[in-house]
């Protein structure tokens, strides 16, 4: 219940081209749903959130795509560029005092040049 | 510049040995946690704290201990209990008005 399943587990993607990446939760408390970029020896930085009453959110080339219904939501990158390679995680969390966030297993994606 | 220090970037423990990682914000935020990343396995929560002087344990709590006295600060003790420490172990804290979290830059820890 408290899983967040991320898929896949690799991607690779030519340069221009969409990477997406998708993730699925079972526990329907979740309320606030974030994606986190990170690069090797770092770590991982907020790249972009969406809560369940709205079912898209775009911010520059990313954008969140959210089902409620099938309680999955995935994150979409346009027009890939070799920066952005780098490995991506989902999570989810129930609001309130502990926020405790539930991250997937994370997406190594390489962007070919 | 605001933001979470992690120290050391790289520690080495003989087996046997308590470790300290330190974990430093200066956010000004109420809560911190202590993730741990394994290959494949995402992040898995250690420890958390919601204000100073209270923790709680998160999942994999098992060989390891924490102390919250002062707000800035949350070191998490690795102890010979753990039976396999090595890990890329990350430090965060929560914007509890948006509910971004700040991760530190992680310390990597090896047993040898």
């Amino acid at each position: 219940q408290q899983q967040v399943k991320q898929s896949p587990q690799s991607l690779i993607v030519q340069k221009g081209g969409i990477s997406i990446i998708n993730c699925a939760y079972e526990n329907t408390a979740f309320d606030y749903f974030p994606w986190y970029q990170q690069f090797p020896g770092k770590g991982p930085a907020l790249l972009i959130a969406i809560r369940p009453d709205v079912s898209e959110k775009k911010e520059g080339r990313f954008t969140i795509s959210f089902n409620k219904s099938a309680k999955q939501f995935s994150l979409h990158i346009m027009d890939s560029q070799p920066g952005d390679s780098a490995t991506y995680f989902c999570a989810a969390s129930i609001g309130g005092a502990t926020n405790k966030l539930i991250f997937g297993t994370g997406t190594l994606l390489a962007v070919q040049p | 510049d605001g933001g979470i220090t992690q120290s050391p970037k790289y520690l080495f423990r003989k087996e046997g040995q308590n470790v300290t990682l330190s974990c430093e914000q200066n956010l000004n935020h109420d809560a911190m946690y202590w993730y741990r990343q394994d290959p494949g396995q995402g992040l898995r929560l250690i420890y958390y704290s919601q204000i100073v002087n209270d923790f709680q344990k998160g999942d994999i709590a098992e060989g390891y201990s924490v102390s919250r006295e002062k707000k800035e600060s949350f070191p998490l003790t690795v102890t010979s209990a753990q039976k396999n420490p090595t890990a890329f172990y990350l430090c965060a804290s929560l914007n509890r008005e948006d509910y971004g979290y700040t991760f530190g830059s992680g310390t990597r820890l090896t047993v040898v």
